[in-house]
């Protein structure tokens, strides 16, 4: 059963920094490439960042672009989201993704995601 | 960037009725399109990719079609546990792309 647990969350203040974590079970972790998409409170999905299954070449959302960080360790089997330079606008839960293939393709699982809360 | 429109925002059906979800994108993405349910308090859940090709342990009154700009989503006749939020998704191009969401509710 493939399994994704997002760790990290919490809250920080604007301009502080937070670093995700993802941990992966149940399937080939190294096979597949990964992302991270977020939701605010009330609303919908936003794509964030990606990464292919190699961790050789990653993909960001324009509003996250220069602050965000997305990694692997295929030896941990976990993705990881480096976030640093918050926003009160960055608050939203966000969940983990496994895609279909090495480096494209839809979501087919997700993590339970995790709270991220910007606030002074 | 590829601009995910769906409609309507709200859908209000009876249990047992047919329901039909719209998703347009702002230029062609093939059949590179997949549609999430969601449900309060949960994470997403795959339905369809590739436009019309169900996800594993996806009942079959779940069905997708369309192609290039338009695609429909239909839930043949709904029951309790299909009321909730349903999103489609674009995987053709960066920067990928959500709608904004179809919210089935209960009539």
């Amino acid at each position: 059963e493939v399994q994704l647990l997002e760790s990290g969350g919490g809250l920080v203040q604007p301009g502080g920094s937070l670093r995700l974590s993802c941990a992966g079970s149940g399937f080939t972790f190294s096979n597949y490439a990964m992302g991270w998409v977020r939701q605010a409170p009330g609303k919908g999905l936003e794509w964030v960042s990606a990464i292919v299954d190699n961790g050789g070449s990653a993909n960001y959302a324009d509003f996250v672009r220069g602050r965000f960080t997305i990694s692997r360790d295929n030896s941990r089997n976990t993705l990881y989201l480096q976030m640093n330079s918050l926003r009160v606008e960055d608050t939203a839960v966000y969940y983990c993704a496994k895609r279909t293939a090495v480096a494209w393709g839809h979501f087919d699982y997700w993590g339970q995601g995790s709270l991220v809360t910007v606030s002074s | 960037e590829i601009v995910m429109t769906q409609s309507p925002a709200t859908l209000s059906v009876s249990p047992g009725e047919r329901a039909t979800l719209s998703c347009r994108a702002s230029q062609s993405v093939t059949t590179n399109l997949a549609w999430y349910q969601q449900k309060p308090g949960q994470a997403p859940r795959l339905l369809i990719s590739g436009a019309s090709t169900r996800a594993t342990g996806i009942p079959a009154r779940f069905s997708g079609s369309g192609s290039v700009t338009e695609f429909t989503l239909t839930i043949s006749s709904l029951q309790s546990e299909d009321f909730a939020v349903y999103y489609c998704q674009q995987y053709n191009n960066w920067p990928l792309t959500f709608g904004g969401g179809t919210k089935v509710e209960i009539k």
